[in-house]
């Protein structure tokens, strides 16, 4: 069964720093999608970034950019420029290409300190 | 924002009685999930649905059953409510998940408490 793993349950980073977010997930597909969502106080969820599994190429908006490793199945979010905005809860997510099912993983939560 | 609405957003019920939630979408699309939010677990899916009366079942689909008879409704129905539901809800939309130019988009949440 496919699982995804965020093995950090909070990260903090100074504000205007580069963090980096970890997610590893397992799955025997070989065409699948992986997301990250972030999810503020507001409980309002939001798409930061998407890569598709068979785009070599990270995928990078404005201040977020991953780091795609499909050997290792890993796929990590790098946020620079932290601001305080960015606070919130990090998901990561995996969506099976066959059914459209998402599998989530548990989440990170960032601090942004002033 | 993709139009998405959750109702009720807060309710507070006891064990044993019927519960309904309902997700209403104005884009037209196709895909409608149910998710669960609960602390360290993330999101779980509980019931998706591909068409009108088109559904299926996600990973904690047990006490819960949905229904489509519309494509702009999604209703999410606790039969019996137990403690263990709990939770946080959410509904989701998609036209078409796997596209680039068609993400999920997220209602607000259902804060749902069972007592």
């Amino acid at each position: 069964a496919q699982t995804v793993t965020q093995s950090q349950p909070e990260m903090s980073v100074q504000e205007a720093e580069t963090v980096t977010l970890s997610c590893t997930y397992d799955t025997s597909e070989s065409d699948y999608y992986l997301f990250w969502y972030k999810q503020p106080p507001s409980r309002q969820m939001i798409l930061v970034i998407r890569q598709e599994a068979y785009k070599q190429q990270n995928a990078t908006e404005n201040r977020f950019s991953v780091n795609f490793q499909k050997a290792a199945k890993s796929f990590s979010l790098k946020i620079s420029d932290s601001q305080l905005g960015d606070a919130a809860m990090y998901f990561c997510a995996y969506l099976m290409d066959s059914n459209y099912q998402l599998i989530w993983g548990a989440g990170t939560k960032l601090i942004i300190k002033p | 924002d993709a139009g998405i609405t959750q109702s009720p957003r807060h309710k507070v019920t006891e064990t044993g009685t019927p519960v309904t939630l309902r997700c209403h979408q104005t884009e037209n699309h196709r895909y409608m999930y149910w998710y669960r939010q609960d602390p360290g677990h993330g999101l779980r899916l509980i019931h998706y649905s591909y068409g009108v009366k088109d559904t299926d079942k996600g990973e904690v689909s047990d006490g819960y059953s949905v229904s489509r008879s519309k494509t702009e409704d999604f209703l999410l129905t606790l039969e019996s409510a137990t403690s263990s539901q709990t939770s946080v809800y959410f509904c989701a939309i998609s036209e078409s998940p796997g596209r680039n130019n068609s993400p999920l988009h997220f209602g607000n949440g259902t804060r749902l408490t069972v007592t």
